[in-house]
């Protein structure tokens, strides 16, 4: 399985842009990139998922280079309810289990 | 429609105690997942079905845990001789058919005391 490294943490304010990259060097032909988010007293909650390029939806978009060996979640114009923590993962989503959480990011947006 | 719902939400346990979780997916979701997440953690894999069959389960980190879903729809989780190491949220998810999406429930913390 692709390991994934992100920051341990980050710190934004109100209406700024917040990008998070995420490393995953040894991705496979196979996997795509999955990011989920998760509030205290939650389970994780799906936000974006890509293979290559850019992928955009209402919440958030995903740029992926060419090598894939990293990606970049952003999220335009943060408020404070955006804070949680924020995980990336690689796997192939055909194969069933294949999917691992890492350590996140935590995203503190401050007023 | 309802989400994932997992009970109880908080379950606090005697060192040595046997703990029971159950987790109901959304209906209609074959796949399902459940997860150890230890405070300040990302969740770990601990074990997936497929419908009724338990097709992975090599995230249990010991034969004192084990986990079921007789008829395809609940899981239950169990926890024998709870240990303090146990003490984490357990998160389970459902998969619908024909997507890698996972939904999940709010997760039951556990604290053995």
């Amino acid at each position: 399985l692709a390991k994934t490294t992100q920051p341990i943490s980050m710190d934004s304010y109100e209406g700024q842009e917040v990008n998070i990259t995420c490393s995953h060097n040894n991705i496979a032909t196979n996997d795509y990139i999955t990011w989920y988010q998760q509030f205290p007293s939650q389970g994780p909650r799906f936000i974006i998922q890509g293979y290559k390029t850019k992928v955009t939806n209402e919440v958030a978009s995903l740029f992926i280079p060419a090598d894939r060996k990293s990606s970049t979640l952003s999220l335009p114009r943060v408020s404070l309810s955006d804070t949680a923590v924020y995980y990336c993962l690689v796997g192939d989503p055909y194969n069933n289990n294949d999917m691992r959480f890492g350590a996140g990011t935590r995203l503190t947006v401050k007023p | 429609g309802a989400g994932v719902s997992q009970s109880p939400r908080y379950k606090v346990a005697k060192r040595g105690q046997d703990v029971a979780l159950r987790c109901d997916p959304i209906s209609g979701h074959v796949s399902l997942f459940w997860y150890q997440q230890a405070l300040g953690q990302g969740p770990e894999f601990l074990t997936y079905f497929q419908n009724e069959a338990q097709l992975d389960k090599s995230g249990l980190p010991s034969d004192r845990f084990f986990a079921e879903r007789p008829e395809g729809s609940v899981s239950t989780l169990k926890i024998q001789r709870t240990q303090q190491e146990d003490s984490a949220v357990y998160l389970c998810a459902s998969r619908p058919p024909g997507s890698d999406t996972q939904y999940f429930g709010p997760g039951t913390r556990l604290t053995v005391l």
